[in-house]
């Protein structure tokens, strides 16, 4: 059973250019989760969601930055026009479903890091 | 909104014992969870704490205090394997999204 995939894992842009993040979530999960990291800090959420829909975008830049998970095919974190400082590790997260009693145990990709020159 | 703190860094040798607070400021509560990372690595599920006390897994404990707003993880006989960066993470609404704390450096020395 293949966890969380998440490509590519390393990406360069130079600044201007446009970034695609693709996850593939758990077999099973049909909700997912994106988390930016930049070098020495924690785990900021970006967006949740399910198929079709965007549960929560509360964490999302308001400008130049969108997500997808459509029917079929994976997550999609798109960012337009990047900027250096978008360099992070951008990490995938999948759980069976958010509406839980008790813990949601997220299980994470192994990241995405884009690099911007 | 939500903010959680805990320490940036511990140090600690092998066979130790180390204890990671995290306190946390929130208007709804649906559990304190515990990550663990290795170099930037994929962050792990390590330990959750719906209701007060102490929940066991192996080496790795984790309590909370509800009326405190706080929690800790405790680390028992110390690896250096251990030596990586632990997460306390907050479930604030019933959606199931986790706010994560900024992270506290575990070091284990020889």
């Amino acid at each position: 059973n293949a966890g969380v995939m998440q490509n590519p894992r390393h990406l360069v842009r130079r600044r201007g250019q446009e970034a695609r993040l693709r996850c593939s979530p758990m077999k099973g999960h049909s909700h997912v989760y994106w988390y930016r990291q930049l070098p020495e800090e924690g785990l900021k959420f970006m967006v949740y969601l399910q198929k079709e829909n965007i549960i929560d975008e509360s964490g999302m830049p308001k400008e130049r930055f969108s997500a997808e998970f459509p029917k079929e095919g994976p997550s999609i974190l798109r960012i337009q026009q990047v900027v250096r400082g978008d360099s992070a590790a951008y990490f995938c997260a999948s759980s069976p479903t958010g509406l839980l009693s008790g813990a949601n145990v997220l299980t994470f990709g192994a990241g995405s890091r884009l690099t911007v020159l | 909104g939500q903010s959680l703190e805990q320490p940036s860094e511990v140090t600690a040798v092998e066979g130790a014992i180390v204890q990671i607070n995290c306190t946390y400021q929130t208007s709804g509560f649906y559990g304190l969870s515990w990550y663990q990372q290795h170099d930037g690595g994929a962050p792990t599920f390590l330990s959750y704490n719906g209701l007060d006390g102490l929940e066991e897994t192996g080496r790795f404990s984790s309590f909370l205090s509800r009326s405190d707003s706080y929690g800790y993880l405790l680390l028992q006989e110390l690896q250096m394997k251990d030596s990586a960066s632990y997460f306390c993470a907050l479930r604030a609404d019933s959606w199931g999204k986790l706010q994560f704390g900024a992270g506290t450096q575990v070091v284990v020395t020889p």
